[in-house]
């Protein structure tokens, strides 16, 4: 069975620091995974996917994911954290080929000035 | 649409009522999915449609829970005799469905659904 661990409920960080938001996953076999980013009050929306193209992976508004099999792990990072980052972070896995994306429990970024 | 259309936004029901959301997934997508997340829980998965198949209830909570999808769109989730911890944002999402797995979702903004 696969499934998703987010170290980390909340995340602070100062405005133009580095952003690390950490998840490890169980499957047993090669996994489809995801970031999502809910803003405040809206729905979530896709950041980046790994899906064994490429083990780095680039994102929307200056995110990255590095895909470590040996590790488990697929970390969100950005090297300059703005205000408008403030957000909830969602690492997802996909159950099998075609089955629904399970979830982490999220982190909460705060950005502050 | 454009994109995932969720009906209403905001619910406030008395506890024992029934209610129903619903979801007008974005026009072609195959897939669509029900999701409830609850402060500090996440996102549960509630149930999954695709095509024409059977849908996945595997994340149906208990028996009062249940949800239809006529025509291969619109779909509609039902919570019969509602409860307090029923209390959560319903979200709902579609996707195509393409061989690979690495397709992601579109999320609608949700119902929020409060039971008094």
């Amino acid at each position: 069975a696969q499934s998703v661990t987010q170290l980390g409920s909340h995340v602070s960080v100062s405005e133009g620091a580095l952003v690390l938001l950490r998840c490890n996953y169980s499957s047993s076999v090669p996994p489809y995974l995801f970031w999502y980013v809910q803003y405040p009050n809206q729905g979530l929306q896709l950041l980046l996917k790994y899906t064994s193209a490429a083990t780095l992976v680039k994102g929307i508004n200056g995110f990255e994911a590095e895909f470590k099999k040996s590790e488990t792990s697929f970390h969100l990072t950005k090297p300059s954290a703005h205000m408008s980052d403030a957000a909830e972070y969602f690492c997802a896995v996909r159950r099998g080929s075609q089955g629904n994306l399970i979830f982490g429990k999220g982190t909460k970024l705060s950005v502050k000035p | 649409g454009a994109g995932v259309s969720q009906s209403p936004s905001n619910k406030v029901t008395e506890k024992g009522k029934d209610v129903e959301l619903r979801c007008d997934p974005i026009s072609g997508h195959t897939a669509l999915y029900w999701y409830r997340q609850s402060l500090g829980q996440g996102l549960e998965f509630l149930i999954y449609f695709q095509g024409n198949s059977a849908p996945d209830k595997s994340g149906l909570p208990s028996d009062r829970f249940s949800a239809e999808r006529t025509g291969g769109s619109v779909s509609t989730l039902t919570i019969q005799r509602t409860q307090q911890e029923d209390s959560a944002v319903y979200l709902c999402a579609s996707s195509l469905a393409r061989p690979g797995g690495g397709y992601g979702y579109t999320f609608g903004s949700g119902t929020r659904l409060t039971v008094v």
